[in-house]
Protein backbone atom coordinates (compact mmCIF):
# COMPACT_ATOMS: atom_id res chain seq x y z
CA UNK A 1 0.00 0.00 0.00
CA UNK A 2 1.52 3.23 -0.96
CA UNK A 3 2.11 6.00 1.99
CA UNK A 4 2.76 8.52 -0.77
CA UNK A 5 0.98 8.97 -3.82
CA UNK A 6 1.40 11.15 -6.84
CA UNK A 7 -1.51 11.11 -8.68
CA UNK A 8 -0.38 12.77 -12.14
CA UNK A 9 2.01 11.09 -13.88
CA UNK A 10 2.87 13.64 -16.52
CA UNK A 11 2.39 17.35 -16.93
CA UNK A 12 3.15 19.65 -19.95
CA UNK A 13 3.69 23.05 -19.00
CA UNK A 14 4.77 26.83 -21.06
CA UNK A 15 8.23 27.89 -20.88
CA UNK A 16 7.68 30.98 -18.37
CA UNK A 17 4.13 29.93 -16.59
CA UNK A 18 4.07 27.99 -13.28
CA UNK A 19 4.25 24.34 -12.39
CA UNK A 20 2.91 22.93 -9.85
CA UNK A 21 3.12 19.15 -8.62
CA UNK A 22 0.99 17.69 -6.25
CA UNK A 23 1.44 14.79 -3.88
CA UNK A 24 -0.73 13.07 -1.17
CA UNK A 25 0.40 11.22 2.05
CA UNK A 26 -1.49 8.62 4.08
CA UNK A 27 0.37 8.49 7.09
CA UNK A 28 -0.03 10.98 9.80
CA UNK A 29 3.06 10.39 11.34
CA UNK A 30 4.83 11.66 8.44
CA UNK A 31 6.88 15.36 9.14
CA UNK A 32 9.49 15.70 7.04
CA UNK A 33 9.07 16.06 3.23
CA UNK A 34 11.48 16.18 0.31
CA UNK A 35 11.31 16.75 -3.49
CA UNK A 36 13.72 15.13 -5.83
CA UNK A 37 14.18 15.84 -9.72
CA UNK A 38 15.46 12.79 -11.96
CA UNK A 39 16.78 13.35 -15.41
CA UNK A 40 16.86 10.07 -17.97
CA UNK A 41 19.96 8.10 -17.04
CA UNK A 42 20.77 9.61 -14.02
CA UNK A 43 19.72 9.78 -10.30
CA UNK A 44 17.32 11.59 -8.10
CA UNK A 45 18.82 14.68 -7.06
CA UNK A 46 17.66 16.68 -3.71
CA UNK A 47 15.48 20.10 -4.59
CA UNK A 48 13.79 21.05 -1.50
CA UNK A 49 12.59 19.66 1.53
CA UNK A 50 9.83 20.97 4.13
CA UNK A 51 9.14 20.24 8.07
CA UNK A 52 6.01 19.46 9.31
CA UNK A 53 6.01 22.76 11.59
CA UNK A 54 6.44 24.99 8.68
CA UNK A 55 3.49 25.09 5.51
CA UNK A 56 6.04 26.63 3.06
CA UNK A 57 9.71 26.68 1.92
CA UNK A 58 11.10 28.46 -0.55
CA UNK A 59 14.23 28.04 -2.70
CA UNK A 60 14.92 30.32 -5.86
CA UNK A 61 11.78 29.25 -8.00
CA UNK A 62 11.10 26.27 -6.03
CA UNK A 63 8.47 26.68 -3.50
CA UNK A 64 6.92 23.70 -1.40
CA UNK A 65 3.84 24.38 0.45
CA UNK A 66 2.63 21.46 2.92
CA UNK A 67 -0.93 21.29 4.52
CA UNK A 68 -0.93 18.99 7.08
CA UNK A 69 -4.94 18.75 7.39
CA UNK A 70 -5.32 17.37 3.95
CA UNK A 71 -1.82 15.07 4.28
CA UNK A 72 -1.12 17.22 1.13
CA UNK A 73 2.23 19.32 -0.63
CA UNK A 74 2.77 20.84 -3.45
CA UNK A 75 5.61 22.05 -5.38
CA UNK A 76 5.47 24.88 -7.33
CA UNK A 77 8.03 26.07 -10.12
CA UNK A 78 7.82 29.76 -11.19
CA UNK A 79 9.01 30.69 -14.00
CA UNK A 80 9.52 26.86 -15.71
CA UNK A 81 12.31 26.88 -17.96
CA UNK A 82 12.88 23.86 -20.47
CA UNK A 83 15.64 22.32 -18.07
CA UNK A 84 12.79 22.02 -15.37
CA UNK A 85 11.61 18.76 -17.77
CA UNK A 86 12.50 16.18 -15.44
CA UNK A 87 10.71 13.51 -13.19
CA UNK A 88 9.92 15.22 -10.05
CA UNK A 89 9.53 12.47 -7.04
CA UNK A 90 7.84 13.50 -3.73
CA UNK A 91 8.97 11.64 -0.58
CA UNK A 92 7.99 11.82 3.02
CA UNK A 93 10.01 10.52 6.35
CA UNK A 94 9.42 9.94 9.99
CA UNK A 95 11.64 12.07 12.71
CA UNK A 96 13.51 9.44 12.47
CA UNK A 97 14.39 10.75 9.29
CA UNK A 98 16.35 7.20 8.06
CA UNK A 99 13.17 5.43 5.89
CA UNK A 100 11.90 7.42 3.01
CA UNK A 101 8.72 6.66 1.00
CA UNK A 102 8.59 7.76 -2.45
CA UNK A 103 5.58 8.52 -4.88
CA UNK A 104 5.69 7.35 -8.24
CA UNK A 105 6.69 10.62 -10.06
CA UNK A 106 5.47 13.14 -12.39
CA UNK A 107 7.15 13.58 -15.12
CA UNK A 108 7.31 17.37 -16.08
CA UNK A 109 7.81 18.66 -19.67
CA UNK A 110 8.10 22.61 -19.89
CA UNK A 111 7.74 23.54 -23.34
CA UNK A 112 9.61 26.22 -25.15
CA UNK B 1 33.53 13.33 -4.12
CA UNK B 2 33.04 11.21 -6.40
CA UNK B 3 29.07 10.67 -5.35
CA UNK B 4 27.15 7.27 -4.90
CA UNK B 5 28.88 4.80 -7.84
CA UNK B 6 27.22 1.65 -9.09
CA UNK B 7 28.35 -1.09 -11.53
CA UNK B 8 27.41 -2.12 -13.98
CA UNK B 9 25.01 0.82 -15.86
CA UNK B 10 23.75 -1.66 -17.52
CA UNK B 11 23.01 -5.68 -17.15
CA UNK B 12 21.33 -7.64 -19.71
CA UNK B 13 20.35 -11.49 -18.84
CA UNK B 14 18.88 -14.14 -19.41
CA UNK B 15 16.10 -15.71 -16.64
CA UNK B 16 17.69 -18.30 -14.18
CA UNK B 17 20.83 -16.51 -14.00
CA UNK B 18 22.22 -15.12 -11.13
CA UNK B 19 22.83 -11.05 -11.39
CA UNK B 20 24.84 -8.94 -8.84
CA UNK B 21 24.51 -4.97 -8.77
CA UNK B 22 27.00 -3.26 -6.76
CA UNK B 23 27.02 0.23 -4.82
CA UNK B 24 29.75 2.64 -3.77
CA UNK B 25 29.11 4.89 -1.54
CA UNK B 26 29.89 8.16 -0.56
CA UNK B 27 33.12 8.24 1.96
CA UNK B 28 31.91 9.03 5.56
CA UNK B 29 28.11 8.30 5.11
CA UNK B 30 27.16 5.83 7.15
CA UNK B 31 22.99 4.65 5.53
CA UNK B 32 22.99 2.70 2.73
CA UNK B 33 20.10 2.05 0.93
CA UNK B 34 18.87 -0.39 -1.88
CA UNK B 35 15.99 1.10 -4.68
CA UNK B 36 13.59 -0.20 -7.49
CA UNK B 37 12.35 2.15 -9.86
CA UNK B 38 9.43 0.95 -11.93
CA UNK B 39 6.76 2.40 -13.95
CA UNK B 40 3.56 0.68 -12.10
CA UNK B 41 5.34 1.38 -8.24
CA UNK B 42 8.02 3.99 -8.74
CA UNK B 43 11.01 4.55 -6.48
CA UNK B 44 10.17 1.44 -3.66
CA UNK B 45 12.67 0.89 -1.15
CA UNK B 46 14.17 -2.65 -0.81
CA UNK B 47 16.69 -2.38 2.19
CA UNK B 48 18.68 -0.21 3.65
CA UNK B 49 21.81 -0.67 6.00
CA UNK B 50 23.46 1.19 9.28
CA UNK B 51 27.36 1.30 9.55
CA UNK B 52 27.05 -1.93 7.45
CA UNK B 53 24.19 -3.67 9.61
CA UNK B 54 20.43 -4.24 7.41
CA UNK B 55 17.70 -2.44 9.35
CA UNK B 56 14.99 -2.54 7.13
CA UNK B 57 14.40 -5.59 4.53
CA UNK B 58 11.14 -5.84 4.59
CA UNK B 59 11.00 -4.27 0.89
CA UNK B 60 12.80 -7.26 -0.13
CA UNK B 61 10.27 -8.70 -2.59
CA UNK B 62 11.33 -12.59 -2.33
CA UNK B 63 14.21 -14.81 -1.55
CA UNK B 64 15.65 -14.51 -4.53
CA UNK B 65 16.68 -11.17 -3.65
CA UNK B 66 19.86 -11.00 -1.11
CA UNK B 67 21.62 -8.40 -0.09
CA UNK B 68 24.94 -7.66 1.61
CA UNK B 69 27.39 -4.56 2.79
CA UNK B 70 31.37 -6.24 3.78
CA UNK B 71 32.05 -2.92 4.56
CA UNK B 72 31.59 0.55 4.99
CA UNK B 73 32.62 1.63 0.70
CA UNK B 74 30.97 -1.57 -0.81
CA UNK B 75 27.58 -3.04 -0.84
CA UNK B 76 26.07 -5.97 -3.53
CA UNK B 77 22.01 -6.40 -4.06
CA UNK B 78 22.21 -9.68 -5.57
CA UNK B 79 19.36 -11.54 -7.59
CA UNK B 80 19.65 -15.35 -7.71
CA UNK B 81 17.52 -17.09 -9.81
CA UNK B 82 16.48 -13.64 -12.10
CA UNK B 83 13.23 -13.36 -13.82
CA UNK B 84 11.83 -11.17 -16.59
CA UNK B 85 9.64 -9.00 -14.01
CA UNK B 86 13.14 -8.08 -11.83
CA UNK B 87 13.93 -5.84 -15.09
CA UNK B 88 13.86 -2.59 -13.35
CA UNK B 89 16.79 0.07 -13.09
CA UNK B 90 18.12 -0.57 -8.83
CA UNK B 91 19.68 2.33 -7.72
CA UNK B 92 21.56 3.04 -4.99
CA UNK B 93 21.46 5.95 -2.20
CA UNK B 94 23.92 6.93 0.58
CA UNK B 95 23.51 9.27 3.56
CA UNK B 96 24.38 10.95 6.95
CA UNK B 97 21.79 10.24 9.56
CA UNK B 98 19.05 12.12 9.06
CA UNK B 99 20.26 13.97 6.03
CA UNK B 100 18.82 13.62 2.70
CA UNK B 101 19.98 10.55 0.76
CA UNK B 102 22.40 10.79 -2.12
CA UNK B 103 21.49 8.85 -5.44
CA UNK B 104 24.35 6.86 -7.42
CA UNK B 105 23.46 6.77 -11.37
CA UNK B 106 21.23 3.24 -10.94
CA UNK B 107 21.62 0.10 -13.04
CA UNK B 108 19.50 -1.10 -15.52
CA UNK B 109 18.24 -4.22 -15.34
CA UNK B 110 16.70 -6.28 -18.38
CA UNK B 111 15.71 -9.80 -17.67
CA UNK B 112 14.72 -11.79 -21.44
Amino acid sequence: DQQVKQNSPSLSVQEGRISILNCDYTNSMFDYFLWYKKYPAEGPTFLISISSIKDKNEDGRFTVFLNKSAKHLSLHIVPSQPGDSAVYFCAATRSNFNKFYFGSGTKLNVKP
Amino acid sequence: DAGVIQSPRHEVTEMGQEVTLRCKPISGHDYLFWYRQTMMRGLELLIYFNNNVPIDDSGMPEDRFSAKMPNASFSTLKIQPSEPRDSAVYFCASSLPRTEQFFGPGTRLTVL
